[in-house]
């Protein structure tokens, strides 16, 4: 079943601006990655989150994760038009043997 | 520096035919997994395998069938194929099951007719 919900569905922004996308999910996790993924190319690590961690920075992507709200942020500054890509959450469920369930993902466009 | 490789990129079948998809993988890694993904929807695990030599499923393993031949390579087999199954099919791997990226090819692109 479908863990993770992203949040918006697609996101539209200039070149040089900030996108932020948000990940809800159900039940308690151990970890909680993101994922980008470019049209016909399968999906690509970007970060892990702990659940005992609040905030990760890789780059221009930083994560929040709130488990009082079971929610997680990704946040890409700066963006570029090589960031145009969905990006999905996907968690680790402790009750579910700890295999990864994907949202449906944020389609982001990145406007030259 | 290949990663996992996923053959065929694309594949057209008539209902009820079978086919075998392909994926191997060269980073040593111990748990593989089997993906569909469908438009508007997150990935969904078919299959996995934590180890060499064992097979668990996942979330959607009905209609299909896995096979770990060895460390590197893990193939998913679809017996009679239905138009139900027309999907994108993604191999990924991680060092272990838990707490660990996965590494994914870029898909076999699957249409039953």
């Amino acid at each position: 079943s479908q863990q993770g919900e992203e949040d918006p569905q697609a996101l539209s922004i200039q070149e040089g601006e900030n996108a932020t996308m948000n990940c809800s999910y159900k039940t308690s996790i151990n970890n909680l990655q993101w994922y980008r993924q470019n049209s016909g190319r399968g999906l690509v690590h970007l970060i892990l989150i702990r659940s005992n961690e609040r905030e990760k920075h890789s780059g221009r992507l930083r994560v929040t994760l709130d488990t009082s709200k079971k929610s997680s942020s990704l946040l890409i500054t700066a963006s570029r038009a090589a960031d145009t890509a969905s990006y999905f959450c996907a968690t680790d469920e402790v009750s579910n043997d700890y295999k990864l369930s994907f949202g449906a993902g944020t389609t982001v466009t990145v406007r030259a | 520096n290949a990663g996992v490789t996923q053959t065929p990129k694309f594949q057209v079948l008539k209902t009820g035919q079978s086919m075998t998809l392909q994926c191997a993988q060269d980073m040593n890694h111990n748990s593989m997994y089997w993906y569909r993904q469908d438009p508007g929807m997150g990935l969904r695990l078919i299959y996995y395998s934590a180890s060499e030599g064992t097979t668990d499923k996942g979330e959607v393993p009905n209609g299909y069938n896995v096979s770990r031949l060895n460390k590197r390579e893990f193939s998913l087999r679809l017996e009679s194929a239905a138009p139900s199954q027309t999907s994108v099919y993604f191999c990924a791997s991680s060092e272990v099951a838990y707490n660990q990226p996965q590494h994914f090819g870029d898909g076999t692109r699957l249409s039953i007719l």
